[in-house]
């Protein structure tokens, strides 16, 4: 079974500073990975995805993570982040498809909180 | 705005108590996912519908229930309600439930709160 461990539960940085939001996975076929952003009093909204080809993935708001096969990890990193950038931010797998269900399988998040 | 809606936004009842909660997924989304987020088990995958299918459940209890209807909305129905059913209910759809892109898209979520 798959599974997303989210090695931080809090982030705390400074405005403009570099972030990295850890992930790792664990399952024993290949896999989706993909990271979801939730704003307060919002839901869940994709911020990027990596399915195949290349490892390092650009999302938006300048967001990229990067797929390691051989750790298991798709961390997802910001060089310069911004009060905005506050939010809790969820890694997701996904095995495809067997069956015909696409489920995701969520880690329990990260909060990241920009202070000025 | 992703184009799901949920009704409604907020719902506080009492234990034993049923509730019904709505979404309506993005226009010609075939596939409708409920989740379930709580402090302390995170988001935990309840169901999946696809054209009115059912495709694969996850943690759902005997007591919850949902359905599918032909014109794509659905319901998840929450009876004999515990103090633990207390959570944020989440529908999600994406435009297929085969290809594997995983691309869900997210309502604002349903709060329910069971005193």
């Amino acid at each position: 079974a798959q599974s997303v461990t989210q090695l931080d539960s809090q982030v705390p940085v400074f405005e403009e500073a570099p972030v990295e939001l850890r992930c790792n996975y664990s399952s024993s076929v290949s896999v989706y990975l993909f990271w979801y952003v939730q704003y307060p009093n919002q839901g869940l909204q994709l911020l990027l995805k990596y399915l195949s080809g290349s490892t390092l993935v650009k999302g938006i708001n300048g967001f990229e993570a990067e797929f390691n096969k051989s750790q298991t990890s798709f961390h997802l990193r910001k060089p310069s982040v911004h009060i905005s950038d506050t939010a809790e931010y969820f890694c997701a797998v996904s095995e495809p498809p067997q069956g015909g269900s696409e489920k995701l399988v969520f880690g329990k998040g990260t909060k990241l909180t920009v202070n000025p | 705005d992703s184009g799901v809606t949920q009704t409604p936004k907020h719902l506080i009842t009492a234990t034993g108590q049923r509730v019904t909660l709505r979404c309506s997924p993005r226009s010609g989304d075939l596939s409708v996912y409920w989740y379930q987020q709580s402090l302390d088990q995170g988001l935990q995958f309840l169901i999946h519908y696809y054209n009115g299918e059912e495709r694969a459940k996850g943690n759902i209890l005997e007591r919850f229930s949902a359905q599918q209807f032909p014109d794509l909305h659905s319901e998840l129905n929450l009876s004999s309600l515990e103090l633990g059913d207390s959570a944020l209910y989440f529908c999600a759809s994406s435009a297929t439930g085969l290809a594997g892109t995983g691309e869900l898209f997210f309502g604002e979520g349903s709060r329910l709160t069971v005193l």
